[in-house]
């Protein structure tokens, strides 16, 4: 979707290492979240954002972070990656809060944790 | 907490024919549900949803989705199957947070 972009788009790294992928949205929504995409587990979310410096945690936060210092930007942070954050990530916006106004994702950024 | 779960994690289907895809939901209260279509290496696009309107909601790409509370049901259909509908298919539901659930999603393949 033109108006959130993530990068990279695909990214191979260590264990060990710390990796940081960006959400970058033109749309001026307020909400922002970052899911992970797991075989037969659908999207999961990891954290999420309801403004400038506000986040909370998801459903699967252990061993990530996150940091959205500008409204159009929400950063994910892997502090140490391992084998089992291998997977393809999304990040999502939307305009207001409460799902019946739905979310646009992006378009994913594929890890591999080696 | 709310879930949501999709019945076939594969479904396949020839051409012209019937698709159905299985979505079922757990609520206290009534939910708001949401079908998402993903295409090989992009990201999720938003077919339909319901918000309590009518329950049969009509979508993008000929589909259609019918919620039925007294089986906590919301399948998805379209009449014909279109050799471009292959992808993988995720059911949603809105939680005590207001976060979208969404369930393990169906792949639809679809045989000329």
């Amino acid at each position: 979707d033109a108006g959130i972009t993530q990068s990279p788009r695909h990214k191979v790294t260590e264990t060990g290492t710390p990796v940081t992928l960006r959400c970058h949205q033109t749309e001026n929504h307020r909400y922002m979240y970052w899911y992970r995409q797991d075989p037969g587990h659908g999207l999961r979310l990891i954290h999420y954002s309801y403004g400038v410096k506000d986040t909370d945690k998801g459903e699967v936060s252990d061993g990530y972070s996150v940091s959205r210092s500008k409204t159009e930007d929400f950063l994910l942070t892997l502090e140490s990656a391992t084998s089992s954050q291998t997977s393809v990530y999304f990040c999502a916006i939307s305009e207001r809060q409460g799902a019946a106004y739905g979310y646009t994702f992006g378009s994913g950024t594929r890890l591999t944790v080696v | 907490a709310q879930s949501v779960t999709q019945l076939g994690s594969h479904v396949s289907v020839s051409e012209g024919a019937l698709v159905l895809l299985r979505c079922n939901y757990s609520s206290s209260v009534p939910p708001y549900l949401f079908w998402y279509v993903q295409y090989p290496n992009q990201g999720l696009q938003l077919l339909l949803k319901y918000t309590s309107a009518a329950t049969l909601v009509k979508g993008i790409n000929g589909f259609e989705a019918e919620f039925k509370k007294s089986e906590t049901s919301f399948h998805l259909t379209k009449p014909s199957a279109h050799m471009s509908d292959a992808a993988e298919y995720f059911c949603a539901v809105n939680n005590a947070g207001n976060m979208l659930t969404f369930g393990g999603g169906t792949r639809l393949m679809v045989k000329p």
